[in-house]
């Protein structure tokens, strides 16, 4: 069964820490997403990756930044955590070309910052 | 910038009632996603439209891509207390997909 695996399905972290969430997925994807999902607002999309090494900021960036440094690994770094980035965090993949727009998501990683 | 609204926000319905949500995009899309979140999960996939006017079916489920490739419907025959969830619409092209904020259905047994 294909799988996009979060590292951490619940965080507490402090304000003003550093905060990593890994997102790993073994369908050999090209696109990779992260997306922050507040009651309300939606699914808001954070940052993306098309390729190793590539990155695009998404609709809401401020305060985050990513790494990909293999295929399968996609990060997403909070370099100093606020209480507003509290929320559910969900990684996606897909495919690049016709499948690009069918995602694949994460079970979530809900992060609470004090 | 893109911007896709979903309808109704909630819907409430006893079971064995009709259900459709509604996905209405400002730029034509290239093709839009349907996606099912239970309460407490994720979203997973559900159908991809692609053509205008495509209708597809999935048992009770029927998807519509409108003519114009700006609009969409996901309608739920006889609904069962396993169709709660939110229901996700999302279009987009060039990876920048902008999601619906959803539609919440709840079935009352």
């Amino acid at each position: 069964d294909v799988k996009v695996t979060q590292s951490s399905r619940y965080l507490v972290k402090r304000t003003g820490e550093k905060v990593f969430l890994e997102c790993v997925q073994d369908m050999d994807h090209e696109n990779m997403f992260w997306y922050r999902q507040d009651p309300g607002l939606g699914l808001r999309l954070i940052y993306f990756s098309y390729d190793v090494k590539m990155k695009e900021k998404g609709d809401i960036p401020e305060g985050y930044s990513v790494s990909r440094e293999k295929k399968e690994r996609f990060s997403l770094i909070l370099e100093s955590a606020s209480t507003n980035q509290t929320s559910m965090y969900l990684c996606a993949s897909s495919f690049r070309g016709v499948g690009a727009n069918v995602l694949t998501f994460g079970a979530g990683s809900r992060l609470t910052v004090l | 910038g893109q911007q896709v609204m979903q309808i109704p926000q909630y819907q409430h319905v006893q079971e064995g009632e009709d259900f459709t949500t509604y996905c209405n995009s400002s730029t034509t899309l290239s093709n839009i996603q349907w996606y099912k979140q239970r309460p407490g999960g994720h979203p997973v996939f559900l159908i991809q439209l692609v053509k205008s006017g495509e209708v597809k079916k999935q048992k009770r489920l029927t998807f519509q891509f409108g003519e114009a490739k700006k609009n969409s419907s996901l309608h739920i025959t006889a609904t069962q207390t396993t169709d709660v969830g939110t229901y996700f619409c999302n279009g987009g092209s060039n990876y920048k997909l902008t999601f619906g904020k959803g539609t919440l259905l709840t079935v009352n047994p």
